[in-house]
């Protein structure tokens, strides 16, 4: 599985943008990339993914890098409930059946 | 629609005893997944099953084992608890299986061992 690269932690002020980065730079071709967060006392939730253009949905927007090498996971405006560890996570294309979590990044919200 | 549910939600257990997790998926969802979570190791996969059947185990002892019936409820047993084992152990589900499926976890069980 390609290696993954995330800040041990970030801040950000509430309802300001938040650009969560991750180095993926032995990703394959063929691998999408994904990402989770984890609220406090909860598991794991799905947040987006994507393999070579950008992807939008209700929950935030993932820019990938053209080299693919990095991508970057944007929540428009940050709210208190938005605080939470935020995976980035490398999937196969093919024969991908569980998840490989990293330490992941820990995002405050300041009110 | 309901979530993934697991239960119990807290569990204590005394070194050399058994245990068995249960986890019921998101309706309609025939894949399910088992996770560990600690401290020092992070989340880590444990197994999937899908249509009853073991498809993928993550790199932990026998003494890990799972079952899936044919309402695609799960069940997860560790035997001989060992004090290492205390964890959150984290279920989830998914529609399907492959890299364009999202999964949906559920709150866990806190498994504490004494």
């Amino acid at each position: 599985d390609a290696k993954t690269t995330q800040p041990n932690s970030m801040e950000s002020n509430e309802e300001e943008p938040v650009h969560l980065p991750c180095n993926h730079s032995t990703i394959s071709g063929t691998d999408y990339i994904h990402w989770y967060r984890q609220l406090p006392s909860q598991g794991p939730e799905y947040v987006i993914h994507g393999l070579t253009s950008n992807v939008n949905n209700r929950m935030a927007s993932l820019a990938i890098a053209e080299d693919r090498k990095s991508s970057t996971l944007i929540l428009h405006r940050a709210t208190l409930r938005d605080a939470a560890v935020y995976y980035c996570i490398p999937r196969p294309g093919a024969g991908s059946y569980q998840l490989t979590f990293g330490k992941g990044t820990k995002l405050s919200v300041i009110p | 629609k309901a979530g993934v549910t697991q239960t119990p939600r807290y569990l204590i257990k005394t070194r050399g005893q058994q245990v068995t997790l249960s986890c019921s998926p998101i309706s309609g969802h025939r894949s399910v997944s088992w996770y560990q979570q600690t401290p020092g190791q992070g989340l880590q996969f444990l197994f999937e099953y899908f249509s009853e059947t073991q498809r993928n185990k993550g790199n932990f002892p026998g003494r890990f084992s799972g079952r899936q019936f044919s309402n695609s409820r799960s069940e997860m047993n560790v035997s001989t608890l060992e004090l290492g084992d205390s964890a959150l152990y984290l279920c989830a589900s998914s529609s399907g299986r492959g890299v364009n499926y999202g999964y949906t976890f559920g709150s866990g069980t806190r498994l504490t061992v004494v």
